[in-house]
């Protein structure tokens, strides 16, 4: 049962690449998330997800981009990477009670 | 709108000693609130959550929390500590009207346990 499952785990970029952090889920949840964890931070909500198709913004939305072309993916992309984007990436879905998030084990990027 | 405070960011207790990590929140409407852990190089999994009903709930591996309205708290507690609960752990809010599925994480309280 793989839950929620990220790739890549860790990725170094320059400033001004671009890449997709992937995420899928096999629970056929309706409810996606990204969030972003950095130190003392807590974890803010870039972009969510209630169902294929439909996406809208977070707390922290500038400079990502997201898509939601079917149940199971929810592709975070990063255009033009700055330092400020340098952080642990969680993505997590929801479909068994509102706030009972399942995350997958996060992706940590750093921006050179 | 909905927020929660974390009071401590680093929490350190002696194996078999009371934990307690604090938690209180702001929010217009009655609230779902939410403990959930996060151990070394991994996700946040759930721990514990109060929506409505009985105010002491019970969660996994002996943690337990207790909401309290007129204080506006939910602290997090267990009896006994043991080294396997050294973690960071976030209280979490949701506003309890339907379709609003969307978490308020607080800023994290790492516990260390001292053998």
């Amino acid at each position: 049962n793989a839950g929620v499952t990220q790739t890549p785990k860790f990725r170094i970029l320059k400033i001004g690449q671009s890449m997709t952090l992937q995420c899928t889920q096999d629970m056929n949840h309706n409810y996606m998330y990204w969030y972003r964890q950095d130190p003392g931070m807590g974890l803010k909500l870039i972009y969510y997800s209630v169902g294929a198709g439909i996406t809208d913004k977070g707390e922290v939305p500038n400079g990502y981009n997201v898509s939601r072309s079917t149940t199971e993916d929810f592709p975070l992309r990063l255009e033009l990477a700055a330092p400020s984007q340098t952080s642990v990436y969680f993505c997590a879905s929801s479909g068994q009670g509102p706030g009972e998030l399942f995350f997958g084990e996060g992706s940590r990027l750093t921006v050179l | 709108a909905q927020s929660v405070t974390q009071l401590g960011s680093h929490v350190s207790v002696s194996e078999g000693a009371l934990v307690l990590l604090r938690c209180n929140y702001s929010s217009s409407v009655p609230p779902y609130l939410f403990w959930y852990v996060q151990y070394p190089n991994q996700g946040l999994q759930l721990l514990l959550k109060y929506t409505t009903g009985a105010t002491l709930v019970k969660g996994i591996n002996g943690f337990e929390a207790e909401f309290k309205k007129s204080e506006t708290s939910f602290h997090l507690t267990k009896p006994s500590a043991h080294m396997s609960d050294a973690a960071e752990y976030f209280c979490a809010v949701i506003q309890s009207n339907f379709g609003n599925e969307k978490l308020t994480f607080g800023t994290g309280t790492r516990l260390t346990i001292i053998p």
